[in-house]
This record gives C-alpha cells, structure tokens and sequence, in this order.
C-alpha cells in the first residue's frame, strides 16, 4: 500500500491542453515535494510546500498544498510537449520522521 | 549538477552474476534511497539508510542488499542476477529534518543478458 497516492497513472493528452495531477494520504506531511523525471534521467526537484493551503507557482505549473496537508495538486496550464516526463510527488510524514516517502508517479505524455 | 554521483553509468552482465552499484551523495546529506526503476514504471523504493543505519526497507529482494559506510556513501549488491533485474537503478541522498528534498544521482543502467 502506498503512503502517497498519485493519479491519474498515465496521462495522454494534446498540446495546449490543460490538466491536473493528484497527491493523496490518509497522513499528515509536514511537508511535500513535486519531482519531474525525465527518460534516462533522475528525477529533479522542482518545488517543496510546507504550509497548509499553500500555493506555488514555477511558470504554468500551479503547486497546491490541502489544507489539512495530507494532499498535494500539481496543475498545468497550457501544457508542451516539453512537460512530458514522469511527476512524482513525495514527503515527510508527521510523526515518522527521516523517512522520505514516494508516490508511484503520474506518466505524461503531451502530444503535438 | 545534482552532487550525487552513480557509479557505473552503464552495466552489463550475464545472468546468475553479481554486480556492486555505488552511491556517493550529496555533502552533508545523511540520508541515502535506493529506488529500482524498470522501463515505463515508477521508481519503486528498495532501501533507506540514515548515518549508516537501515531505516526503511521496501520492496527489495533478498538477492539484494545495501550498506551505507561510515563516509556515508553507500553500495547497493544485486547477486543471482536474473534477466528481470534489467532496470534502472537510482540513488537519492537528503538532509532531512529542515532539508527533506531528495537530490537523485543520474542513475545507474543494468542490463542482464
């Protein structure tokens, strides 16, 4: 059983499109990462969020952190063919310290 | 430059064999992940280790096993090898604490033929 949720799966969609990742638990993180992989590559961080109902934005990706921090969204506007990869999102959960949990990973792939 | 180096990049070898994948992480960074990664999947976690301690064991077989030394870099064995062991096999290192983000190395490819 995964800690972290992610859906959907696997993801197909056009160019221009947008969409909407999820990152669900039953626990409480004290705080939580998105990670884009791409083929052949490690996963790179690219954004942390800490405070319940928190949101960030990296350029057309919107980062959002529940409110009662035990979900995350990653939402793209306008999606490229540059986006596809791997979205993987992690954290730490309250009360199990240094230990960095994954989710299995939502696939995208964005088509021209 | 994510300060986390694999080591090989690439591997090949025969099946039944045994092969050492190494991890060096970042400076500072206490905390070593092994994730095995196979084509088109997610990274399925196999080991965590934290100062040289075991500190969560995933899905990881008992042909495998890790250490992590006293210099905090960290080797991953994968003996009896068998074809369905091709994949890719990523280390990540992290702070934790204040720090948890994950910084992954580039990974090591292991083919089995």
């Amino acid at each position: 059983t995964q800690l972290l949720e992610q859906s959907p799966q696997f993801l197909s969609i056009q160019e221009g499109e947008n969409l909407t990742v999820y990152c669900n638990s039953s626990s409480v993180f004290s705080s939580l990462q998105w990670y884009r992989q791409e083929p052949g590559e490690g996963p790179v961080l690219l954004v942390t969020v800490v405070t319940g109902g928190e949101v960030k934005k990296l350029k057309r990706l919107t980062f959002q952190f529940g409110d009662a921090r035990k979900d995350s969204s990653l939402h793209i506007t306008a999606a490229q063919t540059g986006d596809t990869g791997l979205y993987l999102c992690a954290g730490e959960a309250v009360g199990d310290g240094n230990k960095l949990v994954f989710g299995a990973g939502t696939i995208l792939r964005v088509k021209s | 430059d994510s300060g986390v180096t694999q080591t090989p990049k690439h591997l090949i070898t025969a099946t039944g064999q045994r092969v050492t994948l190494r991890c060096s992480p970042r400076s500072g960074d206490l905390s070593v992940y092994w994730y095995q990664q196979s084509l088109d999947q997610g990274l399925q976690f196999l080991i965590q280790y934290y100062n040289g301690e075991e500190r969560a064991k995933g899905n990881i077989l008992e042909r495998f096993s890790a250490q992590q030394f006293p210099d905090l870099h960290s080797e991953l064995n994968l003996s009896s090898l068998e074809l369905g062991d091709s994949a890719l096999y990523f280390c990540a290192s992290s702070a934790l604490g204040r720090r948890p983000e994950a910084f992954f190395g580039q990974g090591t490819r292991l083919t089995v033929v």
